[in-house]
């Protein structure tokens, strides 16, 4: 079975700073990737996905992501992050075709920006 | 874009009693839902994938007796918890695919058996 890994559980940081969250996967066929965020109390928002083509991916509030397919890393980045970015971040992976068009989930990763 | 309504936000029913809780798809159909619940500071788990007209099909270790899922049209499908117990507490979020091949949550159900 496929699996999504976020290697940080908890992230400190201060504004301004840079980030970057990990997330690999396990499975070896075509995926689709996700990063979605959870802001405290709110629902999940999609930050950004990949399906093919370019494998840097720019998604919403500053935020984008590099598919290296031969490391089947998928890692999200922002280069100067702000209060507001405290949230749950999750990265999910939908392995094609062998998993349907479910969607596996990492741990998540939980960001806190310091003013 | 694709909005997931999902009600109620929130529910506390006592124990034995049964809880529906709806996914509607407002601006576009969905022939596939998914079901998933969520432990305080963990991940989201898959419950089962609801499919328009047909049987939901659940995931390992969920108990379909307990949780009944219908998804009788192209804009909704329900989740009820039956006979709940203190055990099945937890927050409920429902998710459909898109037009664009993403998914849409739902605002999530916060569901407290007392």
């Amino acid at each position: 079975a496929q699996s999504v890994s976020q290697h940080n559980h908890h992230v400190i940081l201060s504004e301004a700073a840079s980030l970057e969250l990990g997330c690999n996967y396990s499975y070896g066929g075509t995926v689709n990737l996700f990063w979605y965020v959870q802001y405290p109390g709110q629902h999940l928002q999609l930050l950004l996905k990949y399906f093919s083509g370019d494998p840097l991916v720019k998604g919403i509030k500053g935020f984008e992501a590099e598919f290296i397919k031969s490391k089947f890393s998928f890692n999200l980045r922002k280069p100067s992050v702000q209060w507001s970015d405290t949230a749950e971040y999750f990265c999910a992976v939908n392995a094609y075709p062998v998993n349907d068009y479910k969607l596996s989930f990492g741990a998540g990763t939980t960001v806190t920006v310091r003013a | 874009g694709a909005v997931v309504s999902q009600h109620p936000s929130r529910v506390i029913c006592k124990s034995g009693t049964s809880v529906k809780i709806e996914c509607r798809s407002l601006d576009f159909q969905a022939t596939t839902m998914f079901w998933y619940r969520q432990f305080p500071k963990q991940s989201l788990m898959l419950m089962a994938t609801s499919n328009e007209g047909s049987k939901a099909t659940y995931e390992q270790g969920v108990e379909k007796d307990k949780f009944l899922i219908n998804h009788a049209s192209l804009t909704l499908s329900t989740l009820t918890v039956t006979s709940a117990h203190p055990e099945d507490s937890s927050f409920y979020i429902c998710s459909a695919r898109d037009r664009s091949g993403g998914y849409t949550f739902g605002s999530g159900t916060r569901l407290t058996v007392v």
